[in-house]
C-alpha cells in the first residue's frame, strides 16, 4: 500500500525567508506526486506536480519541488516566502494511470513571521 | 470554467440524527470523490464514482456512510446515523476522464456531531 509521511507538523519561518517542506513516500514504482495548499476554511488548491520526465518541477506562486527517487522523496521549496503562504500543505502520492485516487500526507502547517 | 461546489458548507448535528452532503463537479468531468479530513490529518478517501458507477468504496463505513451518483454529474453523501468520530470536513473532488490529470476540489462541508 502506498503512504506518505511529512515529518514536520509545524513550521515557522520569517517572511523573505527560504522554505523547505519535505515529504516522503512509500511506493512500489514511481508514482504520481502532488503538492497542495490549503487555507482556512478553503478547499485543496493544487501547487504542482510530478508525472514523468524532469525531476524539478516548478508550480505556481514560486513553489518547486524536486522528484528524488533514491530518497523516495519529493520536497517542496520556495527561495522567499511572503506572508500570504501562511497555511497547510499537503503532499499525496497516486498510483501511475489512477493519479486521481489519492493517499495524503498529515500536512505540515506553516506559519510565517512578518 | 466553475469550480467543484459542494453544499451546505457548514452543519451542525447531534449525535444520531442524519445528514447529506451534496456535490456539484466541473462540467465534464466522468470521475467525482469523496474524501474526509478529520482535523490534524491529511484527507483520506471514501469513495470514487466512475460516470454513475463506484469504481472503490472499500474505506466507506458501509453501515452508516452512503453515496450515490444519479445520471454521473452531482452527488449526494449521507451519513445515518451520525457519530462525534464523524466531524470532520467531507471534500468533493472531481477529474476528467484522461490520464496525466489531477483532480479539483471543492471548498468542502465542514461537519460538527455534537
Amino acid at each position: 500500500a502506498q503512504s506518505v509521511t511529512q515529518p514536520d507538523i509545524h513550521i515557522t519561518v520569517s517572511e523573505g525567508a527560504s522554505l523547505e517542506l519535505r515529504c516522503n513516500y512509500s511506493y512500489g514504482a514511481t508514482p504520481y506526486l502532488f503538492w497542495y495548499v490549503q487555507s482556512p476554511g478553503q478547499g485543496l488548491q493544487l501547487l504542482l506536480k510530478y508525472f514523468s520526465g524532469d525531476t524539478l518541477v516548478q508550480g505556481i506562486k514560486g513553489f518547486e519541488a524536486e522528484f528524488k527517487r533514491s530518497q523516495s522523496s519529493f520536497n517542496l521549496r520556495k527561495p522567499s516566502v511572503h506572508w500570504s503562504d501562511a497555511a497547510e500543505y499537503f503532499c499525496a502520492v497516486g498510483a501511475p494511470g489512477s493519479a486521481r485516487q489519492l493517499t495524503f500526507g498529515s500536512g505540515t502547517q506553516l506559519t510565517v513571521l512578518p | 470554467e466553475a469550480g467543484v461546489a459542494q453544499s451546505p458548507r457548514y452543519k451542525i448535528i447531534e449525535k444520531r440524527q442524519s445528514v447529506a452532503f451534496w456535490c456539484n463537479p466541473i462540467s465534464g468531468h466522468a470521475t467525482l470523490y469523496w474524501y474526509q479530513q478529520i482535523l490534524g490529518q491529511g484527507p483520506k478517501l471514501l469513495i470514487q464514482f466512475q460516470n454513475n458507477g463506484v469504481v472503490d468504496d472499500s474505506q466507506l463505513p458501509k453501515d452508516r456512510f452512503s453515496a450515490e451518483r444519479l445520471k454521473g454529474v452531482d452527488s449526494t453523501l449521507k451519513i445515518q446515523p451520525a457519530k462525534l468520530e464523524d466531524s470532520a470536513v467531507y471534500l468533493c473532488a472531481s477529474s476528467p476522464d484522461r490520464v496525466n490529470t489531477e483532480a479539483f476540489f471543492g471548498q468542502g462541508t465542514r461537519l460538527t456531531v455534537v
